[in-house]
């Protein structure tokens, strides 16, 4: 049984640096989550998709961030333009229905 | 259904039980999750409850669910040092998006 995939799982980028992230969701599973998690905090929603289509956004995604499915398998998350409060935990979740299952994350540190 | 309130540490001696509280908003949630984090990790689901259920065993984890004041909480029993860890409680909204709470950090003292 495959769970939640993640890549890379940690990054160390320079402000003002593009990153992306990818996730690949448990193969059955039509519908992914996008997380944040900083320190100290539990996970904050930023997007999430049925199949390929974004049905839903948080107001913590800024014009900065922008997240794919084409085709409705692997997700990407890009931040462009990092900056220093981009920094934390990057949490990808996926589900048949209710119940999420989360992957092991991609910590992202802007120095 | 945004505010979802742990208490943040927890400690307890081997072998004794732990009891993790949460507090929740939202009386329309039909399922209330448990999650469980290791330091750098991602989030383990541990259990959930249907919100028509009070109690749920599942081997060493008990949940209880009082609807009236919103509460959920998590026991351990025997708790072992393979478990401290923060604990989320996680409430889905009427979208598709889970509110969790701060999480509770519990240290099991050998």
């Amino acid at each position: 049984d495959t769970g939640v995939s993640q890549d890379p799982r940690h990054k160390i980028t320079k402000r003002g640096q593009n990153v992306t992230f990818r996730c690949d969701p448990i193969s059955e599973h039509n519908r992914l989550y996008w997380y944040r998690q900083t320190l100290g905090q539990g996970p904050e929603f930023l997007t999430y998709f049925q199949n390929e289509a974004q049905l839903e956004k948080s107001r913590l995604l800024s014009d900065r961030f922008s997240a794919e499915r084409p085709k409705g398998s692997f997700s990407t998350l890009e931040i462009q333009r990092t900056e220093q409060g981009d920094s934390a935990m990057y949490l990808c979740a996926s589900s048949r229905e209710r119940t999420q299952y989360f992957g092991p994350g991609t910590r992202l540190l802007v120095l | 259904g945004e505010d979802v309130e742990q208490s943040l540490f927890l400690s307890v001696r081997e072998g004794d039980s732990s009891v993790i509280n949460c507090t929740y908003t939202d009386s329309s949630s039909t399922y209330l999750y448990w999650y469980k984090q290791e330091p750098g990790a991602g989030l383990q689901l541990l259990t959930y409850i249907f919100s028509n259920m009070d109690m749920k065993q599942d081997q060493r984890l008990t949940v209880l669910l009082n609807k009236k004041d919103k509460h959920l909480s998590l026991r351990i029993a025997d708790t072992q040092t393979g478990d401290s860890a923060i604990y989320f409680c996680a409430e889905p909204t009427t979208g598709n998006q889970f509110y969790f709470g701060t999480g509770t950090s519990l240290t099991v003292i050998p």
